[in-house]
């Protein structure tokens, strides 16, 4: 089993920032790692794939990189609707396994 | 418009059985792999079962192995999970998510996801 770190768990920060959210690996994935954002009572979004490939109709601020073992999702201009909670997931090898959560709140 | 539509959620008592069905339209359900994910109240994403697009490859997580079956109707656009000797430690939001598999090195991303059911398994 993969196991994955993800943090921080809780991210508080204001319209403008810049944040930045760590999955790390217990073995390293090459780039086999998504991205994704759920809302309250939501159902997940698809933001990253393939550790830095945007989904098609993500906005430009997320971005992604890593590889192996480290990997980051970076929100360059938090804007109100990327309030939410992040979570990264691995598809390297099975049991796939998603990352704790970090939940981004207003400052 | 792609969509997925998941059912049969609802109350069971510990030891009981269900069957949850997700309905996919939009896209041609027999090319793409299917997951289940759940989500118990308050916690985290876990993932829960994967089928291949034909149902030859089938994996499960080790908390579910051996007590819940996926499986697939390709003929009724339709996915199945069913789920026995179920706990309370089952209690979650079940939601059915399409594999959609990126380039020659098999990048995989769940694309498209289901609005989700609730099971609960209390007495």
């Amino acid at each position: 089993v993969i196991w994955m770190t993800q943090s921080p768990s809780l991210l508080s920060a204001s319209t403008g920032d810049r944040v930045t959210i760590s999955c790390r690996m217990s073995q390293g994935i090459s780039s086999y790692l998504a991205w994704y954002q759920q809302k309250p009572g939501k159902a997940p979004e698809l933001l990253i794939y393939a550790a830095s490939t945007l989904q098609s109709g993500v906005p430009s601020r997320f971005s992604g990189s890593g590889s192996g073992t480290d990997f980051t999702l970076t929100i360059s201009c938090l804007q109100s609707e990327d309030f939410a909670t992040y979570y990264c997931q691995q598809y390297y090898s099975f049991p796939w396994t998603f990352g704790q959560g970090t939940k981004v709140e207003i400052k | 418009e792609v969509q997925l539509v998941e059912s049969g959620g609802g109350l069971v008592q510990p030891g009981g059985s269900l069957r949850l069905s997700c309905a996919a339209s939009g896209f041609t359900f027999s090319s793409y792999s299917m997951n289940w994910v759940r989500q118990a109240p308050g916690k985290g994403l876990e993932w829960v079962s994967y089928i291949s697009s034909s149902s030859s490859t089938i994996y499960y997580a080790d908390s579910v192995k051996g007590r819940f079956t996926i499986s697939r109707d390709n003929a009724k656009n339709s996915l199945y999970l069913q789920m026995n000797s179920l706990r309370a430690e089952d209690t979650a939001v079940y939601y059915c998510a399409r594999d959609q598999t990126y380039g020659g090195n098999g990048y995989d991303a769940f694309d498209i996801w289901g609005q989700g059911t609730m099971v609960t398994v209390s007495s």
